[in-house]
């Protein structure tokens, strides 16, 4: 059971656009600390694809995009495209006890 | 061009150790944080230690408190976890990976990542 919640799985066609959520609580995103996101292809390490909310590193496509409100966050992909198909986890620290860096248990995404 | 290289990994019985290495280069290793990461084959990130720039600050997953250990050599840019009293459900791919945002372990993002190294601990 992952601290942070995303949807197990989430699809759409080419061009289409997709959004997937990381739900978390008080201690941790509610609390304001940053969300951080990665997509992790096939077979592959996972790579940065937003850092602190809403920022992209250099050379990940304005396609995508983060967000966040209260104790969720969100990573929305625009203009779908078949190389998008990965894993993508989301990424925050918890205050609780003596505090660590947690994960979302990851959202698989498809395209159709 | 930022690089991590992680080494040690393999088959290991329960109960036995493991020392993992991540060398690092292309960067000044000693003015960045560094943590280690783990996913179970086919399962999702978890974090597993962090450590601060001059080793004065670590953090441990509850899961390896007290079994895990991470240090770090900043003369040879060189990162590593001492995995002792191993469990089959240690058994992952363990990324070593590059801190951003502040000195110390907690509250930055990572990148970059290593490829990762296997460890299967099964008797």
């Amino acid at each position: 059971q992952s601290v942070l919640t995303q949807p197990p799985s989430v699809s759409g066609a080419p061009g289409q656009r997709v959004t997937i959520s990381c739900t978390g609580s008080s201690s941790n995103i509610g609390a304001g600390y940053d969300v951080h996101w990665y997509q992790q292809l096939p077979g592959t390490a996972p790579k940065l694809l937003i850092f602190r909310n809403n920022n992209r590193p250099s050379g990940v496509p304005d396609r995508f995009s983060g967000s966040h409100s209260g104790a969720s966050a969100t990573l929305a992909i625009s203009g779908l495209q078949a190389e998008d198909e990965a894993d993508y986890y989301c990424h925050s620290y918890d205050n609780y006890l003596s505090g660590s860096e947690v994960f979302g248990g990851g959202t698989r995404l498809t395209v159709l | 061009e930022v690089l991590l290289v992680e080494s040690g990994g393999g088959l290991v019985q329960p109960g036995r150790s493991l020392r993992l290495s991540c060398a690092a280069s292309g960067f000044s290793f000693e003015d960045y944080a560094m943590h280690w990461v783990r996913q179970a084959p086919g399962k999702g990130l978890e974090w597993v230690s962090g450590i601060s720039l001059n080793s004065n600050s670590i953090g441990y997953a509850d899961s390896v408190k007290g079994r895990f250990t991470i240090s770090r050599d900043n003369a040879k840019k060189s990162l590593f976890l001492q995995m002792n009293s191993l469990r089959a459900e240690d058994t992952a791919f363990y990324y070593c990976a590059k801190n951003m945002m502040g000195s110390s372990w907690y509250r930055g993002y990572f990148d970059p990542w290593g490829q990762g190294i296997l460890v299967t601990v099964s008797s």
